[in-house]
């Protein structure tokens, strides 16, 4: 969806290296979300923001950090990275409200090989 | 610890049968059940959802069962093509779809 941008989209780092991952929406959402997927795990929520004054952790929040720098922005640090962090990484953004508050629109993915 | 487990995890379907996929929930405070679907090197988009006050849903081909009181609901792809092949997650939520937990997905084949 080329209205959430997601960069880099490959990324291969080092153990111990610190890595940001950066998401820009163009929807006007206040909602913003980093998820990790790996093979048979499905997605998992790392962080979460309702508005730029508004992180939250999510289930899988260790060895991860977030940034809220605007309401387009929401960017995913690892600040030392480990091979158990390679994965594909999505961000998503919705609305605040319901009904329409209730989909979520994904990025195209970041996948990143930590060695 | 899953609390929407999702099965099959991978499933291949002959071209115009009905593929299924289930899954079942922990948490009877979840209200809002989404489908996503998610094509090789793209991200999951909404395919279809459903809330706890309906017991089923459709929309063309795709179909959500719901059955509250086995906590469980599926989702079925009638006359399937091979442009449905891809990967499926359930999800659910508390309080509409902003929080969501997902399935461990299925990802699944329409061979001709």
């Amino acid at each position: 969806d080329a209205d959430v941008t997601q960069t880099p989209r490959n990324r291969i780092t080092k153990t111990g290296k610190r890595i940001m991952l950066e998401c820009s929406q163009t929807k006007g959402h206040d909602r913003m979300y980093w998820y990790r997927q790996d093979p048979g795990l499905g997605l998992r929520l790392i962080y979460y923001s309702f508005d730029v004054k508004d992180i939250n952790k999510g289930e899988i929040s260790d060895g991860y950090s977030v940034s809220r720098q605007a309401q387009a922005k929401f960017s995913l640090s690892l600040e030392s990275a480990i091979p158990n962090q390679t994965a594909l990484y999505f961000c998503a953004t919705s609305e605040a409200l319901a009904p329409r508050g209730n989909e979520q629109f994904f990025g195209p993915g970041t996948r990143l090989t930590v060695l | 610890q899953q609390q929407v487990k999702q099965s099959p995890q991978s499933l291949i379907v002959q071209k115009g049968g009905i593929s299924i996929i289930n899954c079942a929930y922990e948490n009877t405070a979840f209200d809002y059940f989404p489908w996503y679907q998610q094509f090789p090197g793209k991200g999951p988009a909404l395919l279809i959802a459903i809330r706890p006050d309906v017991s089923e849903k459709k929309e063309g081909r795709f179909t959500i069962s719901f059955n509250k009181s086995a906590k469980q609901f599926s989702l079925h792809i009638m006359d399937s093509q091979p442009g449905d092949s891809a990967t499926y997650f359930c999800a659910a939520s508390t309080g509409g779809g902003n929080k969501l937990t997902f399935g461990t997905g299925t990802q699944l084949k329409v061979e001709l």
